[in-house]
């Protein structure tokens, strides 16, 4: 079945600091694949996305690229903000079933950043 | 502002209670979801529905029923025979040919 594995956290970074947070997949087809984001208390938040190889999602500086050789979608940002703290999780999505996405998702990598 | 509505934010259940969680959205789609969350163990989906009065189960199903009498509502009910219910519950919705969710702020049931 499909899966996602993501780097293990938490991860603390500085302020500016440049940040990747692994993420690899296993799938069959050609899934889509996405970040969320989410914040304390609150639901996830699409952060980014690409639903074909060599795609790459972007979104307030935060980059990934869709690589099917390496079966990864690796989440980056060159300089991290204290407002970046959160919980990152990396998802994929086969194909809709009768209009129905199925997401699986990674464990979540707890980000925080300090001043 | 379109968007999916959970109520309520905390929930606090007895043992052997059944308890009935809300999730409404306002976005016109057609798929909705229930995960549940653990911490550190990512999401786990419970049940989806494609379309109003069908629904089927996810990877965790047991102990949990849903209904969906209604395009905007999609009502999770945690049963007495779930074992562990003490989680945060995240219902999402989907619209047809846009791959990704929308979430939910989510409920927090703690068994008590």
């Amino acid at each position: 079945g499909n899966s996602v594995t993501q780097m293990e956290g938490p991860v603390t970074l500085s302020e500016e600091a440049f940040l990747t947070i692994n993420c690899t997949y296993t799938a069959t087809g050609y899934p889509s694949l996405f970040w969320y984001v989410q914040y304390p208390g609150e639901g996830l938040q699409l952060l980014l996305k690409a639903t074909k190889a060599d795609d790459k999602g972007s979104n307030k500086g935060f980059e990934a690229t869709y690589r099917k050789e390496t079966t990864s979608f690796h989440l980056e940002k060159g300089s991290v903000q204290v407002s970046d703290s959160a919980v990152y999780f990396c998802a994929l999505s086969g194909e809709p079933i009768q209009g129905a996405q199925k997401l699986v998702f990674g464990q979540g990598t707890r980000l925080t950043i300090n001043p | 502002d379109g968007g999916i509505t959970q109520s309520p934010k905390y929930l606090f259940r007895k043992e052997g209670q059944n308890v009935t969680l809300s999730c409404e959205q306002n976005l016109n789609h057609d798929a909705m979801y229930w995960y549940r969350q653990d911490p550190g163990q990512g999401l786990r989906l419970i049940y989806y529905s494609q379309i109003v009065n069908d629904f089927q189960k996810g990877d965790i199903a047991e102990g949990y029923s849903v209904s969906r009498e209604k395009k905007e509502s999609f009502p999770l009910t945690v049963t007495s025979a779930q074992k562990n219910p003490t989680a945060f519950y995240l219902c999402a919705s989907s619209e047809q040919g846009i791959y990704g969710y929308t979430f939910g702020s989510g409920t927090r049931l703690t068994v008590v």
